[in-house]
């Protein structure tokens, strides 16, 4: 059973658009929900996390949305451009325990 | 980048050699890990590390070992390589449990 669903697989913007990633989570005892941006060729490099506690967490043009009724998180990625064109996953794990339950991934391709 | 050197980067053999992939890290960190990446299954846990000499199973772990002698050191061994075990594998380490992993970046294995 797959803990962390992830979508869309893949996703096409026009550069200077907003570019959107859902995440749906199972096991409400994650409290730790990050975000990996992965380049070709490259090992994922952490982008952005967030705790349960807040609903909205930003830095500077990428921004996670969570809902914890729904049981939800997303990444938003405003004034997109081209050099975020990379796949992200999401990702969800608990206090104490050692592992990290990954998304699926999405590749993001921003247009010029 | 944190420090950490997968080797090797690259590895084509047949099936039923045994395989190893080694994981230095010169971070210090006490958590390891490897994974395994295949399209549209995003990252999935092979082993992890909690200490030298202390290891414990992820979620796809069938056919793979690991050991860890010193602290920098972390290797994944395929004792009789399948085609199934085709795969770009990462590392990563984390200082402590729920916390940001690191990736090295990435071996990417071909089974023949």
């Amino acid at each position: 059973q797959q803990q962390v669903k992830q979508s869309p697989q893949s996703l096409i913007v026009q550069k200077g658009g907003i570019s959107i990633i859902n995440c749906a989570y199972e096991n409400t005892a994650f409290d730790y929900f990050p975000w990996y941006q992965q380049f070709p060729g490259k090992g994922p490099a952490l982008l952005i996390a967030i705790r349960p506690d807040v609903s909205e967490k930003k830095e500077g043009r990428f921004t996670i949305s969570f809902n914890k009724s729904a049981k939800q998180f997303s990444l938003h990625i405003m004034d997109s451009q081209p050099g975020d064109s990379a796949t992200y996953f999401c990702a969800a794990s608990k206090d104490n325990f050692n592992k990290f339950y990954f998304g699926s991934g999405t590749k993001l391709n921003v247009k010029p | 980048d944190a420090g950490i050197t997968q080797s090797p980067r690259h590895k084509v053999t047949e099936t039923g050699t045994p395989v190893t992939l080694r994981c230095h890290q010169t971070e210090n960190h006490r958590y390891m890990y490897w994974y395994r990446q295949d399209p549209g299954h995003g990252l999935r846990l092979i082993h992890y590390s909690y200490g030298v000499k202390d290891t414990d199973k992820g979620e796809v772990s069938d056919g793979y070992s690991v050991s860890r002698s010193k602290t920098e050191d972390f290797l994944l061994t395929l004792e009789s390589a399948t085609s199934s075990q085709t795969s770009v594998y990462f590392c990563a380490i984390s200082r402590e449990p729920n916390q940001p992993q690191h990736f090295g970046d990435g071996t990417r294995l071909s089974i023949l």
